[in-house]
C-alpha cells in the first residue's frame, strides 16, 4: 500500500509570502501529525489531527496553521514567512483511533517538504 | 515537560561491529512509549524499535536491541553486526498519553566504515 505522500517536495519562497503544504496519509490512517526539522532545533512537533479535529498543538506561533479533510488528507499553512521558517516539514500518519486509550508511537513519515525562505 | 537527550552528535562503527547509541529522557507520565527512528540521507524516517515503558523486558528487532533502564531514565540502542545500510541519523524519542505528539532528541549521526 502507498506510503505517506507529501507535496511539494521542494519549494522556495520569499519573506512575507505564505505557503501551503499537503500530506496524504496511508490509506486507512486517520491520524496525521506535522513536524518541523531544522539543523538547530531538531524535530519539533507542530500539530496533530484526527478526524478533522486538531488534537494537539506544539509551541509555534499562530502563523502556523493546519487542517484535515474528511478523507484524512491534511494541509499546513505558514503565513508571513520568515527566514527562520526554512526547514524540512515532515508529515506522519498513524493508525491510532479514538477507541484506543494509548498510542503506540509508531508513526509513518513522508519524505518531507523542504521549504527555503529567501 | 518531557525531554529527550542524545549526547552523541556523531558516532562511527566498522562494518560487522557493534555500536551503542545513548539516550536519556525525562517525563512525569507513568505510561509512555520510547522508540528509535532512523533517517537515512534524503530518505524518510522509519521506526527501528519501540519499547513500552511498563514492560521490563528489553525490546529486540533482529540486529537492533535496546537497554531500557527505567529508574535511570535511560534508553540506549545497540546495533549488532553493523551494515553499510545502517548509516543514518538516529533519533530517540518518546510519546506519552493518548497523543501522537512525539518528543525527539537531537539525533546521532551514525557512520559505518567498510
Amino acid at each position: 500500500k502507498a506510503g505517506v505522500t507529501q507535496t511539494p517536495r521542494y519549494l522556495i519562497k520569499t519573506r512575507g509570502q505564505q505557503v501551503t503544504l499537503s500530506c496524504s496519509p496511508i490509506s486507512g490512517h486517520r491520524s496525521v501529525s506535522w513536524y518541523q526539522q531544522t539543523p538547530g532545533q531538531g524535530l519539533q512537533f507542530l500539530f496533530e489531527y484526527f478526524s478533522e479535529t486538531q488534537r494537539n498543538k506544539g509551541n509555534f506561533p499562530g502563523r502556523f496553521s493546519g487542517r484535515q479533510f474528511s478523507n484524512s488528507r491534511s494541509e499546513m499553512n505558514v503565513s508571513t514567512l520568515e527566514l527562520g521558517d526554512s526547514a524540512l516539514y515532515l508529515c506522519a500518519s498513524s493508525s491510532w483511533t479514538s477507541g484506543r486509550s494509548r498510542v503506540t508511537g509508531e508513526l509513518f513519515f513522508g519524505e518531507g517538504s523542504r521549504l527555503t525562505v529567501l | 515537560a518531557q525531554t529527550v537527550t542524545q549526547s552523541q552528535p556523531e558516532m562511527s562503527v566498522q562494518e560487522a561491529e557493534t555500536v551503542t547509541l545513548s539516550c536519556t529522557y525525562d517525563t512525569s507520565e507513568s505510561d509512555y512509549y520510547l522508540f528509535w527512528y532512523k533517517q537515512p540521507p534524503s530518505r524518510q524516517m522509519i521506526l527501528v524499535i519501540r519499547q513500552e515503558a511498563y514492560k521490563q523486558q528489553n525490546a529486540t528487532e533482529n540486529r537492533f536491541s535496546v537497554n531500557f533502564q527505567k529508574a535511570a531514565k535511560s534508553f540506549s540502542l545497540k546495533i549488532s553486526d553493523s551494515q553499510l545500510g545502517d548509516a543514518a541519523m538516529y533519533f530517540c524519542g518518546m510519546s506519552g498519553g493518548a497523543t501522537n505528539k512525539l518528543i525527539f532528541g537531537t539525533g546521532t549521526l551514525l557512520a559505518v566504515q567498510p
